[in-house]
């Protein structure tokens, strides 16, 4: 069965420090990997979507970044963290199938 | 289309009652239709799905309606628990939009005990 893991669950940063956010997917070949963010009590805003090794696509303009160095593996990143990039980050896959499934998130909280 | 920046509505009912959220959504060439649920802390989890040629879904204790008339979903909860205090998402996508969902704001459900 597929299954995806996010890590860390949790992170605390300094505004102008770097950030680095793992997702790797179990099970599955080529999948179409997703980065989300999630505000508090809001909802779900797309980042980036990959449609393969090194293919990215961002969705809206900001502060943040992302890599797919390996097929099943796909990174978020900052040079420099703003207070505004504190969040809920949701990692998300679809292969076959036409809904996502969700990672178990990380939370970002940015001082 | 995603409604980021909008606070969550609250759906508030006792446990035991039947549960309606519901979703409205813009685009008419959407094929395919999903409710997710996510409890605090986690990922959203899908819940149901339906296609466009169907008006109505049943699952275990969840029923999804689709009026493509008037461009609304809705996600009906029988007998409300405790645990279905989360709060709701519905998505869309069309065939050709390479698994590109459309977020809708979510609702958050909570239940009396």
């Amino acid at each position: 069965s597929q299954t995806i893991h996010q890590w860390p669950a949790t992170l605390v940063q300094p505004v102008g420090s770097p950030l680095s956010l793992e997702c790797t997917v179990e099970g599955t070949s080529n999948p179409n990997l997703y980065w989300y963010r999630q505000a508090a009590g809001r909802g779900l805003q797309l980042l980036f979507y990959s449609v393969g090794i090194g293919q990215i696509s961002s969705e809206v303009p900001q502060n943040l970044s992302a890599s797919r160095p390996q097929d099943r593996q796909f990174i978020l990143s900052s040079k420099k963290l703003l207070l505004s990039d504190s969040g809920f980050y949701l990692c998300a896959w679809s292969g076959t199938l036409v809904s996502l499934l969700f990672g178990p998130g990380t939370r970002l909280t940015v001082l | 289309g995603e409604s980021v920046g909008l606070h969550l509505p609250t759906l508030s009912v006792q446990e035991g009652d039947n549960s309606i959220i519901n979703c409205a959504y813009s685009n008419s060439a959407s094929d395919y239709f999903i409710w997710y649920k996510q409890e605090s802390g986690k990922g959203p989890q899908f819940i149901i799905d339906i296609r466009s040629n169907m008006d109505k879904r049943q699952g275990q204790r969840v029923t999804v309606l689709l009026n493509k008339t008037v461009k609304h979903l809705s996600l009906q909860i029988a007998a409300t628990q405790p645990g279905d205090s989360a709060v709701y998402f519905c998505a869309e996508t069309r065939n050709n939009a390479g698994n590109m969902l459309t977020f809708g704001g979510g609702t958050r459900l909570m239940v009396k005990p």
